[in-house]
This record gives structure tokens, sequence and C-alpha cells, in this order.
């Protein structure tokens, strides 16, 4: 099937610095990829729908200004948590598909904020 | 109000035991996904389902699109199965997945 693949998978950071989150479609091109954020115990949530070629679409409540999102292929994108604070280790995880419904979820990267 | 409910929210099994994890979820759907959760976060899809019935080792994934329910099943379980279990759904009007909250599931030896 399908390959979705994230890097790094864990990364520790000091708050204030910025980290770049990678989401490769290995087997595939996307014109679509999602990527979600994952909460202590709750389920997964969009944030943000980013489009090749063209600007992210950020759900309510995303800082766009802090969660920047690039899509600059039709293999690869970028989230990169600006300016990081503790508040942000999280679990953030992709997917990616030919269409948007039949995608596919990468591995996920842990994100510590010391 | 969620759109996609699991049940049972935890399981803990005796190694062997077969195991059956629920997800009923409330909009139509174009397809349903199901997701592992290993302790430390990585994710593994396991399954896409938009109808019938998908088999991959030990693991059967069914669906019933009029009862809006799918479900996930293990068989001969074993603690290496011990993991969180997602359902997730993309709705045939929508653009986005919907999560539930996952079933923690705990083998015992």
């Amino acid at each position: 099937g399908a390959v979705v693949s994230q890097h790094p998978s864990r990364v520790i950071c000091k708050s204030g610095t910025s980290v770049k989150i990678e989401c490769r479609s290995l087997d595939f091109q996307a014109t679509t990829m999602f990527w979600y954020r994952q909460f202590p115990k709750k389920s997964l949530m969009l944030m943000a729908t980013s489009n090749e070629g063209s600007k992210a679409t950020y759900e309510q409540g995303v800082e766009k200004d802090k969660f920047l999102i690039n899509h600059a292929s039709l293999t690869l994108s970028t989230l990169t948590v600006t300016s990081a604070h503790p508040e942000d280790s999280s679990f953030y995880i992709c997917s990616g598909g030919q269409s948007t419904d039949t995608q596919y979820f990468g591995p996920g990267t842990r994100l510590t904020v010391l | 109000k969620n759109e996609v409910e699991q049940s049972p929210q935890n399981l803990t099994a005796q190694e062997g035991e077969f195991i059956t994890i629920n997800c009923s979820y409330s909009v139509g759907i174009s397809a349903l996904h199901w997701l592992q959760q290993h302790p430390g976060g990585g994710i593994v899809s396991l399954f896409m389902l938009s109808s019938g019935k998908k088999k991959h080792g030990r693991l059967i994934a069914t669906i019933n699109i009029q009862e809006k329910h799918s479900s996930l099943h293990i068989t001969a379980s074993h603690p290496r199965d011990s993991a969180v279990y997602i359902c997730a759904v993309f709705p045939n009007t929508g653009n986005q997945f919907y999560f539930g909250t996952g079933t923690s599931l705990t083998v015992i030896p």
C-alpha cells in the first residue's frame, strides 16, 4: 500500500526555537496533505490542509503564523512550529493521498519543547 | 457531539483471547480507517474500508454502511497487540477526517 513518512519521529527543542517536520509521500503524488495534532487522551484534531503550490487552509483557532505549512512539491509538505513553547509539545501527524478520501497516515512526530 | 464513537474505551484481555473493538459513526462516509498507535506514539494504518470486510494476518475489519458501524477483530491476541486503536472516518460531504478517541488495549501474557 501507499506509504507516507514523517521526519523526524521525535524531536526535543528549547523554548523559543523553531522546529520543522517533514511529511513525504513515498510512492504517490499528493496535491493535498493534512496536518493533525493529538492532545493527550484526545482524538486527533485537524490543524490545516496543505495544498501543493498554494497557501494552506487553517482550521479555526490554529495560528498560521505559528504553524507554517509549505507544500512545495507533490511529495513533500512541511510543518514548521515557530518560536516553540512548552504548550506546543504534542504529537503531530500528517496524511496524504491521491484523493481526499483515500488518505494514508504518516507515523507521526513527537515534539517536546523544554 | 462526536461524529465517531468507539467502544470500549479500555480493554484488557488475556493472551490468546478474541478481541472486538467497535466504531459507530453518525455521518455518511466514503472511507473508514483503523489506525494503531503504540506507546510512544507511532501511528500505523491497519485498514482502509469502504464496504465489506478485510483481513490481514490476525486482524479482521468489517463495516456495515447501512448501520454506520465498523468492527476491528483481533484473533489469538498477543501482548504485542497492546496499543491504542483509533477509528477515523472521511465523510462523503466533508473535507477532513473525524477520529474516535481510541480504544486502549492491553493484552496480558
